[in-house]
């Protein structure tokens, strides 16, 4: 298994772009989520999912959409980034009931 | 709201031990859970505590949760070089898991030589 990948793992914007992170997890796990992590603050939940096709918003939702069209794949759009949106993306997934979330290496988003 | 809280830093001496501590707000948490981040890379489940648990020990570990005060604290006996990471402590916000997880700002562990 290669467990939960991230792509890419570096990213540099300019304000106004869009682009998509993709994660992807190949443990058939049902729940999947995305974080950000900014010094002194923890990881912050953006938005989360429970399975294919049911979304649902975070801690953090504002400037990003997200999709769950497979139970594999849970991409993370920002449609039009923004400096605030400078940061590290951290995606996770978890099976069912287990305790354990497995989470991908991220990848490092700067927006100029 | 859920909140969780940590200290920002510690610093301990090789072979010392670790205490690393951690506060919670929302009482119906179901799990606990301290997870490790080294430099440059994601996090890993270190361990857990259910809710109805005051302690659990796993070989070097021991995690102790005073629900009354809701305070959780992680113990690393023996600290080493490599215990050096980010700990993160967390809950779940939720009695049913929907994987969301609070975390706390995390904890950076010197361990000096």
């Amino acid at each position: 298994n290669a467990g939960v990948t991230q792509t890419p793992k570096f990213q540099v914007l300019k304000t106004g772009q869009s682009m998509t992170l993709q994660c992807a997890q190949d443990m058939n796990h049902e729940y999947m989520s995305w974080y950000r992590q900014d010094p002194g603050m923890g990881l912050r939940l953006i938005h989360y999912s429970v399975g294919a096709g049911i979304t649902d918003q975070g801690e953090v939702p504002n400037g990003y959409n997200v999709s769950r069209s497979t139970t594999e794949d849970f991409p993370l759009r920002l449609l039009s980034a923004a400096p605030s949106q400078t940061s590290v993306y951290f995606c996770a997934s978890s099976y069912g009931t287990s305790v354990e979330q497995f989470f991908g290496p991220g990848t490092r988003l700067t927006v100029l | 709201g859920e909140d969780v809280e940590q200290s920002l830093f510690l610093s301990v001496r090789e072979g010392d031990s670790s205490v690393i501590n951690c506060t919670y707000t929302d009482s119906s948490s179901t799990y606990l859970y301290w997870y490790k981040q080294e430099p440059g890379a994601g996090l890993q489940l270190l361990t857990y505590i259910f809710s109805n648990m005051d302690m659990k020990q796993d070989q070097r570990l021991t995690v102790l949760l005073n629900k009354k005060d809701k305070h959780l604290s992680l113990r690393i006996a023996d600290t080493q070089t490599g215990d050096s990471a980010i700990y993160f402590c967390a809950e779940s916000g939720f009695s049913s898991n929907t994987g969301k997880l609070i975390f706390g700002q995390g904890t950076t562990l010197q361990v000096k030589p």
